[in-house]
């Protein structure tokens, strides 16, 4: 299995609402990332797990929280969200350790919508 | 810190033609490039990747790059442009270890039949 997954496909979330993206590897990655992309833009990284610890958080809002269960499994909590977080966001996993240019493979990604 | 610079938001050809997007990186230490490609409404896809074993790299789909130390650059190149090659192409680069990807702006290939 060379994918990395995301669910759902689409979110649509009032602002008081709160949600969950999801991202699923099983390439033995123990490096994952969450980016976020607005229209036309290039992905802007969010935060960084390696070895199922935070290790880095680009100040990002807390209404965004990360969860990393698991070495597959990589979680966005998302509450009190504003319209102007309405972007793609990308989940990402790459081998971690000693190679420097190890690449990044990404989900598809998950199209969100705040209202 | 790292950087990529992409210039022109939008490139141009004609289907057959020569495909040349340029990347520009700013480091003061060996950078480790990538370029990526990105279809309407998916991920990015990895088309090549700079390791310092050589300084022509060749990836999928017919691309290639090549590392020039002396111009800070990473074009990346197609012989002869396909339909399917339309689509928003970005250089990025990266820290050490598990660091994320800063990318560049981005630049939209328009492939004209």
């Amino acid at each position: 299995d060379t994918e990395v997954t995301q669910t759902p496909k689409h979110l649509v979330m009032g602002m008081t609402n709160k949600k969950s993206l999801k991202c699923e590897q099983h390439m033995g990655h123990r490096a994952m990332y969450w980016y976020k992309q607005k229209a036309k833009k290039p992905p802007e990284l969010m935060f960084v797990y390696s070895y199922e610890k935070l290790s880095i958080n680009e100040s990002v809002p807390s209404r965004f929280s990360p969860e990393c269960p698991n070495s597959s499994l990589l979680n966005l909590h998302l509450h009190a969200l504003q319209p102007e977080d309405s972007a793609l966001y990308l989940c990402a996993s790459s081998p971690a350790g000693a190679r420097l240019y190890n690449e990044q493979f990404f989900g598809p990604g998950t199209r969100l919508t705040v209202l | 810190a790292q950087s990529v610079t992409q210039l022109g938001s939008h490139v141009s050809v004609s289907e057959g033609a020569l495909v040349l997007l340029r990347c520009n990186y700013s480091s003061s230490v060996p950078p480790y490039l990538f370029w990526y490609v990105q279809y309407p409404n998916q991920g990015l896809q990895l088309l090549l990747k700079y390791t310092s074993a050589a300084t022509l790299v060749k990836g999928i789909n017919g691309f290639e790059a090549e590392f020039k130390k002396s111009e800070t650059s990473f074009h990346l190149t197609k012989p002869s442009a396909h339909m399917s090659d339309a689509a928003e192409y970005f250089c990025a680069v990266k820290g050490g270890g598990a660091d994320g990807l800063t990318f560049g702006k981005g630049t939209h290939l328009i492939i004209q039949p």
